[in-house]
């Protein structure tokens, strides 16, 4: 079985500080992980993936993810956080034999001016 | 750029009805998804389609539900006899393979 939590319903920032946005997850195998992220009346969009190899990977709209395997997490960050980014963001997982994602609870972000 | 198109944007129906959601796939891809979101909870699996028949399907995926690609472009999702909980809002996603899949807008289904 596959499972992903985020830890936190909201995040609030300040525009211009660094966002942090939390996921742990737990698969039987190796994991795919993604971030999506949600606007209001919209569906997910993709912002990015970890497949394989750099533990570090970079996405859409200034985006990054850590994959800390020991931690079983994968934690989206952004360095400077915009108004523009508030919004719904969800992190996913699927095992690599499987079809699915599995969705975590989603963590509203509210960056304010 | 591409994108994942679905249709209606809202469907209202009556309990015991039967509706059908559609979804355009982007182009090039062979995966296709469906998931639904229930106001305020997770966005759950439902089924996923290859090669013209279902990959794997979960536990809400009961005999009400149903999946075909009848055209070759168009992915759809029939719910047979609908009930007042399959109230949700329903994406289709796409992919070309096992990793990052890409939504549709959604529909968003009411039952009354």
């Amino acid at each position: 079985a596959q499972s992903v939590a985020q830890p936190e319903d909201q995040v609030n920032v300040a525009e211009g500080n660094p966002l942090t946005v939390k996921c742990t997850y737990s698969v039987s195998g190796n994991p795919y992980l993604f971030w999506y992220v949600q606007y209001p009346n919209r569906g997910l969009q993709f912002l990015l993936k970890y497949i394989t190899g750099d533990n570090l990977v970079k996405g859409s709209y200034g985006f990054e993810a850590e994959f800390n395997k020991s931690q079983t997490s994968f934690h989206l960050k952004k360095p400077s956080a915009l108004v523009s980014d508030s919004a719904l963001y969800f992190c996913a997982v699927r095992d690599i034999d499987d079809y699915k994602l599995s969705f975590g609870a989603g963590t509203t972000v509210t960056v304010r001016a | 750029e591409p994108e994942v198109t679905q249709t209606p944007s809202h469907q209202v129906t009556q309990m015991g009805q039967e509706v059908i959601l559609r979804c355009v796939p982007i182009s090039n891809h062979l995966y296709f998804y469906w998931y639904r979101q229930i106001l305020g909870q997770k966005v759950e699996f439902l089924v996923s389609f290859y090669n013209n028949e279902i990959s794997e399907k979960s536990e809400i995926f009961d005999d009400q539900f149903s999946v075909e690609r009848p055209d070759g472009s168009n992915f759809t999702l029939k719910i047979r006899s609908t009930k007042l909980e399959d109230s949700a809002m329903y994406f289709c996603a796409t992919g070309t393979g096992m990793r990052e899949q890409y939504f549709g807008p959604g529909t968003r289904l009411t039952v009354t």
